[in-house]
């Protein structure tokens, strides 16, 4: 049981460079979240799906986009990579929005030189 | 705003001596307060959720507890295989999509 995947696990990009991670899980879940973590900051929300077809922004959205097209997958789209959006991404599922534990993957480390 | 401060930022302690980690949060309605571990390289880990104050919950040598106001998480004759960052998070009764993380506390056991 997997659980929730990332991919890549690793990427450099240069200024300006576009660029989509990758989240899938199996566990069925309604709900999927992207999340970045930076040192002092804690997790900050980008932006969420409460199903297949639907997304809304989070806390932190400007510079991203996303997609849920099929239940399993969220994709998280850099447009045009600022430095500023060097972090570390995580993807996050749960059963259902309230009060249900989010499950996260391991995480997507970005760097934008 | 809803807001989560976690204290202290860090702690070390040696196998076997028990503490507390502090979680502070303020919220309009809490509809659940979570508490991850997540170890270096790694997504947070589910380790308990909270409802109401007075709830606890417990899990090997964690023990969580919730006030009105803020959450333990009490750890009891740690081993260094507890050794993490724990983080703390609250789910608002409005806008219940979202969690708000505290900046986390880590935690260093030594043997």
């Amino acid at each position: 049981n997997a659980g929730v995947t990332q991919t890549p696990k690793f990427r450099v990009l240069k200024t300006g460079q576009s660029m989509t991670l990758l989240c899938a899980q199996d566990m069925n879940h309604e709900y999927m979240y992207w999340y970045r973590q930076d040192p002092g900051m804690g997790l900050r929300l980008i932006h969420y799906s409460v199903g297949e077809g639907t997304t809304a922004k989070g806390e932190v959205p400007d510079g991203y986009n996303v997609s849920r097209l099929k239940k399993q997958n969220f994709l998280l789209g850099l447009e045009s990579a600022a430095p500023s959006q060097t972090s570390v991404y995580f993807c996050a599922s749960s059963y259902g929005g309230s009060s249900q534990p989010q499950h996260f993957g391991d995480g997507t480390r970005l760097s934008i030189l | 705003e809803d807001q989560v401060t976690q204290s202290p930022e860090a702690l070390r302690l040696q196998e076997g001596e028990s503490s507390s980690l502090n979680c502070s949060y303020t919220v309009s309605g809490l509809r659940g307060l979570f508490w991850y571990r997540q170890d270096p390289g790694k997504g947070p880990e589910f380790l308990f959720t909270l409802y109401s104050a007075g709830e606890e919950k417990e899990k090997e040598r964690l023990k969580a507890t919730l006030t009105k106001k803020e959450s333990f998480l009490h750890i009891t004759a740690p081993k260094p295989e507890d050794s993490a960052t724990y983080l703390c998070a609250v789910q608002a009764a409005q806008g219940a999509q979202k969690l708000v993380f505290g900046q986390g506390t880590r935690l260093t056991i030594n043997p």
